[in-house]
């Protein structure tokens, strides 16, 4: 997906473990957004960065933090993965060439066991 | 009430059928509106931003009525290829934009 880079696609944890996925943009946008995806809850906020060196909490962060290493990347972080953050997990950027909506990177399919 | 709400159907139409999805919001300071597509098992997709006055994409019009925090998308001589989810989503300012997305239509064109 042109813009917007997450690693990994996949991936199974067990319960406690860690891990961080990252999101990568090419697009040179101020603000990031990471989002979970669950079946009819609709997509929801979990962190998002208004711009290097900021973030702020979305509608559901417990259980994550987040790191803004410089403009281009914005990573989401479990320290010790629940059932209950088996999602899929979405990273965005504010739209391209002028548009205010946003540009989704292809996701990461997250099942925790 | 949720943020932003939808019918999530499913909505089964033929082939070449007009079909049309409403959305209401509850925030009636929003100020930016979207249509969104979105694929089986794939990322969310802007399909047309949604105009006080209306606007029109080739088979597809959107509509935003501010009264009543209504916003709807009318898809004409519907097609195949547009078996999707739509996702009805919502603004809260232009500056530091943050959007609240609805559940989602899931849509099937019937051949």
């Amino acid at each position: 997906n042109a813009g917007v880079t997450q690693t990994p696609k996949f991936q199974v944890l067990k319960t406690g473990q860690s891990m961080t996925l990252q999101c990568a943009q090419d697009m040179n946008h101020n603000s990031m957004y990471w989002y979970r995806q669950d079946p009819g809850m609709g997509l929801r906020l979990i962190y998002y960065s208004a711009s290097e060196g900021t973030t702020d909490k979305g509608e559901v962060p417990n259980g994550y933090n987040v790191s803004r290493l410089n403009k281009r990347e914005f990573s989401l972080r479990l320290e010790s993965a629940a059932p209950s953050q088996t999602s899929v997990y979405f990273c965005a950027i504010r739209g391209r060439q002028g548009a205010v909506g946003y540009t989704f990177g292809s996701g990461t399919r997250l099942t925790v066991v | 009430r949720k943020e932003v709400e939808q019918d999530p159907g499913p909505f089964n139409v033929p082939e070449g059928a007009t079909v049309a999805f409403n959305c209401t919001y509850s925030n009636s300071a929003s100020q930016s509106f979207f249509w969104y597509r979105q694929d089986c098992r794939k990322e969310p997709k802007l399909l047309m931003s949604v105009y006080s006055s209306g606007n029109e994409d080739g088979r597809f019009t959107a509509q935003l009525n501010r009264a009543s925090q209504y916003i709807s998308l009318l898809i004409r001589d519907s097609k195949l290829s547009d078996s999707a989810t739509y996702l009805c989503v919502v603004g809260s300012n232009f500056g530091n934009e943050k959007l609240t997305f609805g559940t989602g239509t899931r849509l099937t064109i019937i051949p």
